[in-house]
């Protein structure tokens, strides 16, 4: 069974480093996609880029380009989102998401890390 | 790249159909079959419900439906239930940014 199992609670102050994690297991590693998902207090989802596995292709929502940084480690099946430079406004949870290479859905998805940044 | 346009509620009595709409564009919607939904329960993840606009991956009910006609999908729940209270989001495919969103409806179950 593909499981998805994110980082713990963070909490942050303002102009500090982070990196968030997402362990893959339960199937192929590299022929799959991962997601980063964006979910601010009381908002939507937004999507904020995706990973490829197998070589570490990524692709970044506008919005999010030079934001955030998302990266790989394939020998460990784990997939991370990470920021320079942390904002009130990166405040939200954040889920990792998984799809296998040729779909274009999500049907795996990690329990969320709830980020918090505040002085 | 704007999120897609969904009404921000609906809501219906047990039993009812009721019909989520999720409005794009020709760059998203209108051109790709890659429309998705996802539930998503009070604090939990999203799940997915409906991919490819009417596929349904297994296990989920068969009281969900998915539809596409121009620049608009629409998820339908027939007869709706208590357990079917969630926000539900739809997701498409865009080439340059890869996905977007739709913006949410909330679904109330009278």
């Amino acid at each position: 069974e593909v499981q998805l199992v994110q980082s713990g609670v963070e909490v942050k102050k303002p102009g500090e480093s982070l990196r968030i994690s997402c362990k893959g297991s339960g199937y192929t590693f590299t022929n799959y996609w991962i997601g980063w998902v964006r979910q601010m207090p009381g908002k939507g989802l937004e999507w904020m880029g995706i990973i490829w596995l197998h070589d570490s292709n990524t692709k970044y929502n506008p919005s999010f380009q030079g934001q955030v940084i998302i990266s790989a480690d394939k020998s460990i099946t784990t997939a991370y989102l990470e920021w320079y430079s942390l904002k009130s406004s990166d405040t939200a949870i954040y889920y990792c998401a998984s799809t296998e290479d040729g779909n274009f859905y999500w049907d795996f998805w990690g329990q969320g890390t709830l980020v918090t940044v505040s002085s | 790249q704007s999120a897609l346009t969904q009404p921000a509620s609906v809501s219906g009595s047990p039993g009812q159909s009721i019909t989520i709409s999720c409005t794009g564009t020709s760059n998203d919607v209108g051109t790709y079959r890659y429309v998705s939904w996802y539930q998503q329960h009070p604090g939990k993840a999203p799940k997915l419900i409906i991919f490819d606009v009417r596929n349904r991956p297994s296990g989920i009910s068969n009281r969900f439906s998915g539809s596409k006609s121009g620049n608009t999908a629409s998820l339908t729940i027939s007869g709706v239930q208590a357990e079917d209270e969630a926000d539900y989001y739809c997701s498409s495919y865009v080439s340059s940014t890869v996905y977007v969103f739709g913006s949410g409806t909330k679904v109330t179950v009278l």
